[in-house]
């Protein structure tokens, strides 16, 4: 069945550091993907998305790149921000799947001033 | 803009109680969903509903039933709460035409059985 894998976290940075969260996934077909994002107390919202491969989904200053060839979407910010502190889920849809989700298990990060 | 909007936000339980969660969404969509929240393990799909009258399973449907009242709203019920359903339980909504449509997820309610 699909997955979704996410680096295991929590990740903790200092302001203005490089982020990376690590995203590979298991799925037939070929799917979508998204990046999600849940502030404390809130529930989830829609970051970026890319829906083939090579797509490159941005917003906020993250980024993330589909790539099929290892099956990985990753996602980027160059300098993170105190308010950037939340917990993050990499999600797939798959194309038979209509507009179900898979999520990988999130992963925590703490941005310190 | 209300969005997604769930009552109760907290609720305590004791085993074999029972309850219902509440669903309204006002962006009209069709496609609605409930998700519950545990810690390392992401969210998981309990039940969804593709569109007005229908309901499915998905991964984690045992120990919960669901009914889709109308278009705007999905409730989620626990017949005899027991210990192992103590998460945070999400509801989502989204359009299904197109799988890329996003989801749109309500605040969440906080779940404590005793």
């Amino acid at each position: 069945g699909d997955s979704v894998t996410q680096m295991e976290g929590p990740v903790t940075l200092s302001e203005e550091a490089f982020l990376t969260i690590n995203c590979t996934y298991t799925a037939t077909g070929y799917p979508s993907l998204f990046w999600y994002v849940q502030y404390p107390g809130e529930g989830l919202q829609l970051l970026l998305k890319a829906t083939k491969a090579d797509d490159k989904g941005s917003n906020k200053g993250f980024e993330a790149t589909y790539r099929k060839e290892t099956t990985s979407f990753h996602l980027e910010k160059g300098s993170v921000q105190v308010s950037d502190s939340a917990v993050y889920f990499c999600a797939l849809n798959r194309e038979t799947s209509g507009s179900r989700l898979t999520f990988g298990e999130g992963t925590q990060l703490t941005v310190n001033p | 803009n209300a969005g997604v909007t769930q009552t109760p936000k907290f609720q305590v339980l004791k085993t074999g109680q029972s309850m219902t969660l509440q669903c309204a969404q006002d962006m009209n969509h069709n496609s609605m969903y409930w998700y519950r929240q545990d810690p390392g393990m992401g969210l998981r799909l309990i039940y969804y509903s593709a569109s007005e009258g229908t309901t499915d399973k998905g991964e984690v449907p045992n120990g919960y039933n669901v009914s889709r009242l109308n278009k705007r709203e999905f409730s989620l019920r626990l017949e005899s709460a027991a210990p192992s359903q103590t998460s945070v339980y999400f509801c989502a909504s989204s359009e299904p035409a197109g799988r890329n449509q996003p989801q749109h997820f309500g605040d969440g309610t906080r779940l404590s059985i005793l």
